[in-house]
């Protein structure tokens, strides 16, 4: 199985701010990586595909880059609604994987 | 728009069978360019993919659970299923069924709000 590792764990940010979140697979992946953001109680919802291909809807102020074992996320000015879970997660091979997640809170 | 919904019974006693559906609405189950999954997330933990089915029935199970899984369609009732057998504590968890994408990129775009499951006696 691939492994994908997420750091940080968990992040505090303040709303304006820029964040960076990576994901590292155990082995390449090409661009088959997935970003999903997860509010509580709420299903994942897809932000990027394919490594930095943006969901039609998701605001701008996301974006992905990577390819190979390292990829990140990267929000460029925190809003209030973007606190929140992020998974990554490789289509790349099954079975799929996801990270472990990184919590996102308001400091 | 497309929607999922899980559903299914909440309490499984360990031992027995976890069986779950997703109805799916707003469009049709049975296309090429889709297949349709289950991905799990036990309380306060991250998500598992569970395994995915087509519309032609054919599947891929996550190893990990591959003996206990079964998955089936119902394309005249726009539905597919969830078995899992021999069920424990470790079973309980939210379960997601989702769309994949099956293009060049595989990804999951639509996802129903989830049921969960509780494996207790």
């Amino acid at each position: 199985d691939i492994q994908m590792t997420q750091s940080p764990s968990s992040l505090s940010a303040s709303v304006g701010d820029r964040v960076t979140i990576t994901c590292r697979a155990s082995q390449s992946i090409s661009s088959y990586l997935n970003w999903y953001q997860q509010k509580p109680g709420k299903a994942p919802k897809l932000l990027i595909c394919a490594a930095s291909s943006l969901q039609s809807g998701v605001p701008s102020r996301f974006s992905g880059s990577g390819s190979g074992t390292d990829f990140t996320l990267t929000i460029s000015s925190l809003q209030p609604e973007d606190f929140a879970t992020y998974y990554c997660q490789q289509s790349y091979s099954i079975p799929y994987t996801f990270g472990q997640g990184t919590k996102l809170e308001i400091k | 728009q497309l929607q999922l919904q899980e559903s299914g019974p909440g309490l499984v006693k360990p031992s027995e069978t976890l069986s779950l559906t997703c109805t799916v609405s707003g469009g049709s189950i049975s296309s090429t360019n889709y297949y349709w999954g289950w991905i799990r997330q036990p309380p306060g933990k991250g998500l598992e993919w569970t395994g995915n089915i087509y519309y032609s029935g054919s599947t891929f199970y996550n190893p990990s659970l591959k003996s206990r899984v079964t998955m089936s369609v119902d394309t005249s009732k726009n539905q597919f299923s969830l078995k899992l057998s021999s069920v424990t504590a470790a079973d309980t968890a939210v379960y997601y069924c989702a769309r994949g994408l099956s293009s060049s990129w595989n990804y999951f775009d639509y996802w129903g709000q989830g049921t969960l499951v509780t494996v207790s006696s």
